[in-house]
């Protein structure tokens, strides 16, 4: 257990719907980073917190968005959801935004019918 | 621009046998190169950072610059090592983000 919490497991929804995948960081993790898991598409790096501020923007949609709260947990928020959105969501902490290891969680699978 | 490339999307070995995943990279900077592993159904795990220069389970992976590889290999597979293998890159600073390949998944036959 690498001390990443990742709630729901599994969501399924339907097209047009907005869902919050939610990440609490290991104790002490400053940094809580967002990936996309896809078939095509692999493991893709989404967005990065540090302490409550955005910190890295990658290959995120703008129907997506994140933030971190004041005690480190954060959520990703899919909006108009479509198909294509189906697909693992890990979130992953660290100690600080330098060269740490990433921890990452056990993913919540989104299924979107 | 940041690349990493896993040109195996699977690879079989027998038990015994030895194993080689490889994984070829691009970036201009001065890189930090990972190895994940993913067993069925669990977590990514961190498997080797090169800068360790660790070995973790029997496997070992060198930097190589000159050929921009980092091959992860190991003398004799065992059926445990069954798994997705992910090559991960980020700059050596540690303040771009992790840069996935596509993976290879291992299996290893009895």
């Amino acid at each position: 257990d690498s001390g990443v919490t990742q709630t729901p497991k599994h969501l399924i929804t339907a097209t047009g719907q907005r869902v919050t995948l939610r990440c609490s960081p290991r104790s002490g993790d400053l940094s809580v980073y967002w990936y996309q898991q896809s078939l095509d598409q692999g493991l893709q790096f989404l967005i990065q917190y540090y302490n409550g501020e955005e910190r890295a923007k990658g290959n995120i949609l703008e129907r997506f968005s994140a933030q971190q709260f004041p005690d480190l947990h954060s959520e990703l928020n899919l909006s108009s959801l479509e198909l294509g959105d189906s697909a693992l969501y890990f979130c992953a902490s660290s100690l600080s935004q330098g060269p740490d290891i990433q921890y990452f969680g056990a993913g919540t699978r989104l299924s979107v019918l | 621009a940041q690349r990493v490339t896993q040109p195996e999307k699977l690879l079989s070995v027998f038990k015994g046998a030895p194993v080689e995943l490889k994984c070829n990279y691009s970036y201009s900077g001065s890189p930090e190169l990972f190895w994940y592993v993913q067993y069925s159904r669990q977590r990514l795990q961190l498997l080797l950072r090169h800068i360790s220069r660790e070995s973790i389970k029997g496997f070992t992976a060198d930097l190589n610059k000159g050929e921009t590889s980092f091959h992860l290999k190991k003398p004799f597979a065992q059926e445990e090592d069954s798994a997705m293998y992910y090559c991960a890159l980020r700059d050596y600073s540690g303040n771009t983000p992790l840069v996935f390949g596509k993976g290879t998944r291992l299996s290893v036959i009895a």
